[in-house]
């Protein structure tokens, strides 16, 4: 059972927005930055966003990060079909004094 | 970027002492943290543990008793063990630079215990 939830799954159609939701906990999202990481199967992991909301130099601005609280969301806007995946949230929890990920997000693109 | 592969064997027999080594090219260790970070199949990623490149290490807690990290600046590589492997430790290994802000990652080494 991983410390961050997220919903198994999401989906939408080409150019639809999709959000990811990302639920913790005082002790890590509501008290730290919160990063999101994009998983293709049998590739290394990529960085989306970091920081809550801050994009990495080559991240299309289709991807957006939030956090509010306890909670953090990804967005992804003029859904593509690159874009089907999985999508982790992470942050630094203070209790565990270490990285805690949320379960993943399998984003389908119908 | 710099680059990371993880190198190490891939088939281990319960009890043994799975020991993967990341050597990272483009760049250099210091001052970086490292991390270790795996997937078994079917489920989610897992952080194992970091190293700053001085040797200070921090664990998960869950694995804190069978891991040991270490680093080699003269290689620039960095170190993975994990003691007394069970099949739940089957999974594919990756090696990452940082300790929270995972920014490059290696392609990932798959790791099968067998009982």
């Amino acid at each position: 059972q991983s410390v961050l939830t997220q919903s198994p799954s999401a989906s939408g159609t080409p150019g639809q927005r999709v959000t990811i939701s990302c639920t913790g906990s005082r002790s890590n999202i509501e008290s730290n930055s919160v990063n999101w990481y994009q998983h293709l199967p049998g590739t290394a992991p990529k960085l989306l966003i970091h920081s809550n909301h801050q994009r990495p130099s080559g991240v299309p601005d289709r991807f957006s990060g939030s956090k509010s609280g306890t909670s953090a969301s990804l967005a992804i806007s003029g859904l593509q079909s690159d874009d089907e995946a999985d999508y982790y949230c992470v942050a630094w929890d203070d209790s565990q004094n270490g990285p805690v990920f949320g379960g993943g997000t399998k984003v389908t693109v119908l | 970027q710099v680059q990371l592969q993880e190198s190490g064997p891939g088939l281990l027999k319960a009890s043994e002492t799975l020991s993967l080594t990341c050597t990272v090219s483009g760049g250099s260790i210091n001052p970086y943290y490292w991390s270790w970070i795996r997937q078994p199949p079917g489920k989610g990623l897992e952080w194992i543990g970091y190293v700053y490149y001085s040797g200070t290490t921090n664990y998960n807690p869950s694995l804190e008793s069978r891991v040991t990290m270490s680093v080699d600046l003269s290689k620039n590589q960095f170190s993975l063990k994990l003691h007394s492997v069970t099949a739940a430790d089957t999974a594919i290994y990756y090696c990452a630079r940082g300790s929270y802000f995972f920014d490059d990652w290696g392609q990932g080494t798959l790791v099968t215990v067998s009982s």
